[in-house]
């Protein structure tokens, strides 16, 4: 099993540009996250998903949007790249709304 | 508004000694607790949770400490190896929720 697994691993964007960020995940898990790793800050949840077909806002939403077409893949983009979105980005998914949740290895985001 | 706080940084141990990190936390809707390591360049692994109704949790060289009345909860790494060296994140959860609070993180460092 791959696990968590995220594209690109590395990219730099210029202000104003859009992207999407994949997740997949080949555990059957239901639910599925987008964070964000800023220095000093922890992981902070961007948008999460409990199911096919659905989304829900996290912590710091704004400037995202998500969504969650097949169970297996979980999509983050970014409409208007800013450099405050510059950042490490990484997926998680966890079978049910306790216990662990796994990480995908991450993205890291630069825009300039 | 920070919910869950790790204040301290960075650590530096000897191997063989014990590693004690610490986490604060305000929201007393927390009762899931959870500790993951991060490596660099890798995403965060999961190491050990605790139940607000538990006050303490082992699962081999590790253990989890909770206190309720004081809102804070440690990890206790005995004995400590060079192969620990990471950052430390703690993260919390509500009753019923799958959303993961997380703190800034502390970076252990275990020295031979």
């Amino acid at each position: 099993n791959a696990g968590v697994t995220q594209t690109p691993k590395f990219r730099v964007l210029k202000t104003g540009q859009s992207m999407t960020l994949l997740c997949a995940q080949d555990m059957n898990h239901e639910y599925m996250y987008w964070y964000r790793q800023d220095p000093g800050m922890g992981l902070r949840l961007i948008h999460y998903s409990v199911g096919e077909g659905t989304t829900a806002k996290g912590e710091v939403p704004d400037g995202y949007n998500v969504s969650r077409l097949k169970k297996q893949n979980f999509l983050l983009g970014l409409e208007s790249a800013a450099p405050s979105q510059t950042s490490v980005y990484f997926c998680a998914s966890s079978r049910g709304a306790r216990g662990e949740q796994y990480f995908g290895p991450g993205t890291r985001l630069t825009v300039t | 508004d920070q919910q869950v706080k790790q204040n301290s940084p960075s650590l530096s141990v000897q191997e063989g000694r014990i590693s004690i990190l610490n986490c604060d936390y305000t929201n007393s809707m927390f009762d899931y607790f959870l500790w993951y390591k991060k490596y660099p360049a890798e995403g965060p692994t999961f190491l050990i949770s605790i139940s607000s109704i538990k006050d303490k949790n082992e699962d081999g060289r590790f253990t989890v400490f909770l206190n309720k009345s004081a809102k804070h909860l440690s990890l206790h790494i005995v004995p400590s190896q060079p192969g620990d060296s990471a950052v430390y994140f703690c993260a919390a959860s509500v009753r019923g929720g799958s959303r993961l609070t997380f703190g800034e993180g502390t970076q252990l460092t275990v020295n031979p």
